[in-house]
């Protein structure tokens, strides 16, 4: 089937530099995007949504761009902190229909 | 005051038994979910219910039955468990079928079965 893949299975940045988490997809239906946020030992965790009318989103220090024809979506952390640490996802939702289905997982790793 | 709880968090058991995982919401939702998430961090849905009624059903082997007794409750129950099976399991709850920015999917806390 059709997949939701990332570049980057870890990334690790020092507290307060900007940090860019990349999502590939395959189904140009895709409609819609997310990204969520998974910290150890707990479910995700929803941060930003994006729909295929749009190509950028922000939110509280996170935006998302999305660029249909080369089928990419990214995360744009600004300043990044400790508790930013944790695995995230990108989820798409395909054809309108019921289901997520998630990428592999970047892993970011926030130094002192 | 927990929106998406599971019980138990974690589950230890022997190949060919025969457990079950519960998971309540108290967000007064009509649709709720399962999903696997694999060692490797892989997570994907398996079921998925909307008012009892079962909407997402995924190629999962038929040992895994869910039951819903109601809109708040989705439990997991699986027959003659495999090795294979050993993961971590998330319940998730949205207020619609239909993901969008106002269905947001809550995730619950997950649980650990280990199949020995």
């Amino acid at each position: 089937g059709e997949n939701v893949g990332l570049h980057l299975p870890t990334l690790s940045v020092q507290e307060g530099d900007n940090s860019i988490i990349n999502c590939a997809y395959s189904n140009s239906a895709s409609d819609y995007f997310i990204w969520y946020k998974q910290e150890s030992g707990k479910g995700p965790q929803f941060i930003i949504d994006i729909r295929s009318n749009m190509d950028k989103r922000q939110g509280q220090r996170v935006t998302v761009l999305l660029n249909k024809t080369v089928k990419h979506l990214s995360l744009q952390i600004a300043a990044t902190q400790p508790g930013d640490s944790a695995v995230y996802f990108c989820a798409e939702n395909r054809d309108s229909g019921y289901a997520l289905n998630f990428g592999k997982g970047t892993s970011l790793l926030v130094t002192p | 005051d927990t929106a998406v709880s599971q019980t138990p968090k974690y589950l230890v058991t022997q190949m060919g038994n025969d457990k079950s995982i519960k998971c309540e919401q108290n967000l007064g939702h009509d649709t709720m979910y399962w999903y696997k998430q694999d060692s490797k961090k892989f997570l994907k849905i398996m079921f998925s219910y909307n008012n009892k009624e079962l909407i997402i059903n995924e190629t999962v082997p038929n040992r895994f039955s869910p039951k819903s007794p109601d809109k708040a409750h989705l439990n997991l129950h699986i027959n003659s468990l495999e090795l294979g099976d050993s993961a971590v399991y998330f319940c998730a709850s949205s207020q619609a079928r239909a993901p969008s920015s106002y269905n947001e999917q809550f995730f619950g806390p997950g649980t650990r079965l280990t199949v020995l």
